[in-house]
């Protein structure tokens, strides 16, 4: 069964950092680009950023751009989201998806929710 | 920086027919964006529908079908069910690894 977990999500003070872990399970995480995507309470969906198969591209939507560092490895079928210099807009569960192909993101995690409060 | 726009809501009767559009404040939508469709209901992660304009994604019924109208992506439900009724979000890839969600729609089945 393809899955994907995430975790590491919890309530964080603004301007702290946070690394969020995304398992995959029953497919090789390698194959597949892969992507975070958030959503605010209560608001839409909003990408955030994406990971070639190998690593070796990367990029991020510009409200997380230079602050989020999207990784993976490709050995432990994981990939992560270092988030640095959390905002309060922040706030959201992020999901990790797997790209099947272009814009389409098959399958995603439950989400994981991450809180930036003082 | 780029708006990809949804209508905020719709309504539609048990087994009528509702078609949503995504669109761009700026520009036309075509396939070369390959628009994808996802459909979410309330503490749900989302769940694919359509995929590169009109590729209906595993297990999802025929009632739900993609397509470009015009200057937009649209999905159109036909014969709509009670189950129905959720958030849908049209998801476009801009090119050079960015891709851009609608605002959203959340569709009523009353």
């Amino acid at each position: 069964q393809v899955q994907l977990v995430e975790s590491g999500g919890g309530v964080v003070q603004p301007g702290r950092s946070l690394r969020l872990s995304c398992a995959a399970s029953g497919f090789t995480l390698s194959s597949s680009p892969m992507h975070w995507v958030r959503q605010a309470p209560g608001k839409g969906l909003e990408w955030v950023a994406v990971i070639s198969h190998d690593g070796s591209n990367k990029y991020y939507a510009d409200s997380v751009k230079g602050r989020f560092t999207i990784s993976r490895d490709n050995s432990k079928n994981t990939l992560y989201l270092q988030m640095n210099s959390l905002r309060v807009e922040d706030t959201a569960v992020y999901y990790c998806a797997r790209e099947t192909y272009l814009a389409w993101f098959d399958p995603w995690g439950q989400g994981t929710l991450v809180t930036v409060s003082s | 920086q780029t708006v990809v726009t949804q209508e905020p809501s719709f309504s539609v009767s048990p087994g009528g027919t509702v078609t949503l559009t995504c669109g761009l404040r700026s520009g036309s939508v075509s396939t070369n964006y390959y628009p994808s469709w996802y459909q979410q209901t309330p503490g749900q992660a989302p769940r694919t529908l359509i995929y590169n304009t009109n590729s209906r994604s595993s297990g999802v019924p025929d009632r739900f079908s993609g397509s470009i109208l015009g200057n937009k992506a649209a999905l159109t439900i036909t014969g709509a069910q009670a189950d129905d009724e959720s958030d849908y979000y049209c998801v476009l890839y801009m090119g050079s690894g960015i891709y851009v969600f609608g605002s959203g729609t959340k569709v009523s089945v009353l």
